[in-house]
């Protein structure tokens, strides 16, 4: 089984860099995935890692070390309509998905 | 395309009622899942499939039932709907073989058993 964790909530101002991190316990990796939530909406793809290192996308940018078992988040330059919530989701074999509760973020 | 999309988008039960939600891509993917997403829960896993006509439990399927007779529809059936079944349920599908095996969510169907 999977083991995530994610913190619940985190604020920011417009501009400013946000960092959402994420730790998992699994006996399979094969993949972690970042997906947005924005309230009322379907989660939408944002990243995927399943080597170490950084994947950059823009202002997006996930960092995984599989040998702690941690992934993070990066948002740049923060707009008022990143406020959403952020889930993490780990696969083990070719398809299931395991997520974590998800990080509401508020820009202000 | 569509994506993926889902019907009804709400609806309210009495306990003990039964009802069908209707999952639909267009994308000719080959897996299809449904979850439900409780607040401070993250989304579960319900039931997936894997191709048409079959199907495998996930990690909460007491009290639903699914088929997947068409590979571009997933059925998942509640037969007698309890109060804790109150979630809103995504469906989602995927590739069976692709660089990361994104999964695509539907909008959601609210669902609020009395």
């Amino acid at each position: 089984g999977q083991n995530i964790d994610q913190p619940t909530e985190m604020t920011a101002t417009e501009g400013a860099i946000v960092q959402i991190n994420c730790t998992y316990q699994t006996s399979g990796f094969n993949g972690l995935f970042w997906y947005q939530q924005h309230a009322g909406e379907a989660p939408t793809f944002l990243s995927y890692n399943v080597l170490d290192g950084l994947e950059e996308k823009g202002r997006f940018s996930s960092f995984l070390s599989r040998s702690k078992g941690y992934s993070y988040l990066l948002l740049k330059e923060l707009q008022m309509k990143d406020s959403a919530s952020y889930l993490c989701a780990v696969r083990e074999g070719d398809y299931k998905l395991s997520f974590g509760a998800g990080t509401t973020v508020t820009v202000r | 395309n569509a994506g993926v999309t889902q019907t009804p988008k709400f609806r309210v039960l009495k306990t003990g009622q039964s009802m069908t939600l209707l999952c639909a891509q267009d994308m000719n993917h080959e897996y299809m899942y449904w979850y439900r997403q409780d607040p401070g829960m993250g989304l579960r896993l319900i039931h997936y499939s894997v191709g048409e006509g079959t199907t495998a439990k996930g990690e909460v399927p007491d009290g639903y039932n699914v088929s997947r007779l068409k590979k571009q529809n997933f059925l998942l059936g509640l037969e007698s709907a309890a109060p804790s079944q109150t979630s809103v349920y995504f469906c989602a599908s995927s590739y069976a073989v692709a660089a990361y095996n994104e999964q695509f969510f539907g909008p959601g169907t609210r669902l609020t058993v009395l």
